[in-house]
This record gives C-alpha cells, structure tokens and sequence, in this order.
C-alpha cells in the first residue's frame, strides 16, 4: 500500500515568510511525528499526534511554529516568519494506535530560507 | 531526559570489511532500541530493532545487541559492500505507549570498491 508521503517535497522561501509543509499518514496509522533533520543538529522531535488527544508539542523549537492535524489524517506543519536556521528537512512518520509500533517515515521536504 | 550518542563519521571502509558503529544510551527504564538507515535520496527506513535485554537485532546481514549493562546497541556487519553506504541513525524509544523516536546524530558510512 501507499506509504506516508509529504508535499512539497523542496520548498525555497525568503526570510520573514511564512510556509506550509503537508504530510499524508498511511490509512490507519492514527500516531503522526514530526521531526526535523538539520546539518549539525541530527533528527529532532517536534511534535506527536495520536488520534484525538492532545498533541505533544514539547519539541517545537519556538511559537513561531505550530501543527495541527484534520480529521485524524492529514497534518499541516506550519512556520511562521520563516529564519535562516529553519532550514532543514522536515520529516513525517506515522505508527499504528497502541503499543510499541513502528514509524514509518516519509521523504521529507527540503526547507531552505534564503 | 533520553538520549543517544553515536559515533562521530564520517566512515569510510573498503568492500568486505568489518563495520562497527558505536551507540550509547541514556534512559530511564527499558527503551526500545532502533538502527535506521537513510540511503542517499531515499527516505529513513527501520533497519533493526531491539525491546528487551540481550535480544539481537538483525537484518541484511547487519546485527545489534542490546546491552543493558554497558546501555549500549553497537551496530556491526562482517563483509559490507558499496551498497551499504548511507547515512545510519541510532534511537531509542520510551516502552511507555507510543512515544516520538530519540536519535543519534547519525554516521554517514560510504564504502569504496
């Protein structure tokens, strides 16, 4: 079946403006993760969804980022006034409800702020 | 709080040697311990995993053990070839439900015919 998939796949922005990364889960993975691959830095956690509990955002880096995820499917990272340093690829995975599941990840978008 | 360490890369390694890559964990109770592979222009895929103490990871010829009492999940490989290079991630995760992954900085391996 189709795995999680991520849109844009690159996406160049000027410093100060604001962008939206989408992230598409596999059908039934109700666990979506965002996390962020920069030079340096590694992969960081952002921020988990599971089902209708409130997100986990303890890893979002400041409030000038935020997620949210609609109808239990989709999910919006969302960055506002965009700096160098958000430059990075931004990856998504997704698991089953319970239990110690395995992520899947997507191929994530490619963030450069110019 | 979690957290890995892995060592530093790059690596670089002739076709059919020995590969180890060193990782070390910190974490309260007992994690899940993961190897993740990214190769070049491909997404991150699980490579092997461990739940519990003494249990062996293994998969295309690579393996990892988890050692509780050294906290470590060193990965290893006997004869590796060219297409192993990519970059490897190690991580953990909380057995408490379904908690984000923990990682490693990653090591990027590249391996010369």
């Amino acid at each position: 079946g189709a795995g999680v998939s991520q849109s844009p796949s690159n996406k160049v922005t000027e410093k100060g403006k604001d962008v939206e990364l989408r992230c598409d889960p596999i059908s039934g993975h109700t666990a979506l993760y965002w996390y962020r691959q920069s030079l340096g830095q590694g992969l960081e956690f952002l921020i988990y969804f599971q089902g209708n509990s409130a997100p986990d955002k303890s890893g979002l880096p400041s409030d000038r980022f935020s997620a949210e995820r609609t109808g239990g499917s989709v999910s919006t990272l969302t960055i506002q006034r965009t700096q160098q340093e958000d430059s990075a690829v931004y990856l998504c995975a997704s698991s089953l409800a319970s239990g110690n599941n395995e992520q899947f990840f997507g191929p994530g978008t490619r963030l450069t702020v110019l | 709080g979690n957290s890995v360490t892995q060592m530093e890369g790059p690596v670089t390694l002739s076709e059919e040697a020995f590969l180890t890559i060193n990782c070390t964990y910190t974490a309260t109770g007992y994690p899940s311990l993961f190897w993740y592979v990214q190769y070049p222009g491909e997404g991150l895929q699980l490579l092997l995993k461990a739940t519990k103490a003494d249990d062996k990871g293994s998969n295309k010829g690579f393996e990892a053990t988890y050692r509780k009492e050294t906290t470590s999940f060193h990965l290893e490989k006997g004869s590796v070839q060219v297409s192993d290079s990519a970059v490897y991630f190690c991580a953990l995760r909380s057995n408490s439900g379904n908690t984000p992954l923990v990682f490693g900085k990653g090591t990027r391996l590249s391996v010369i015919a």
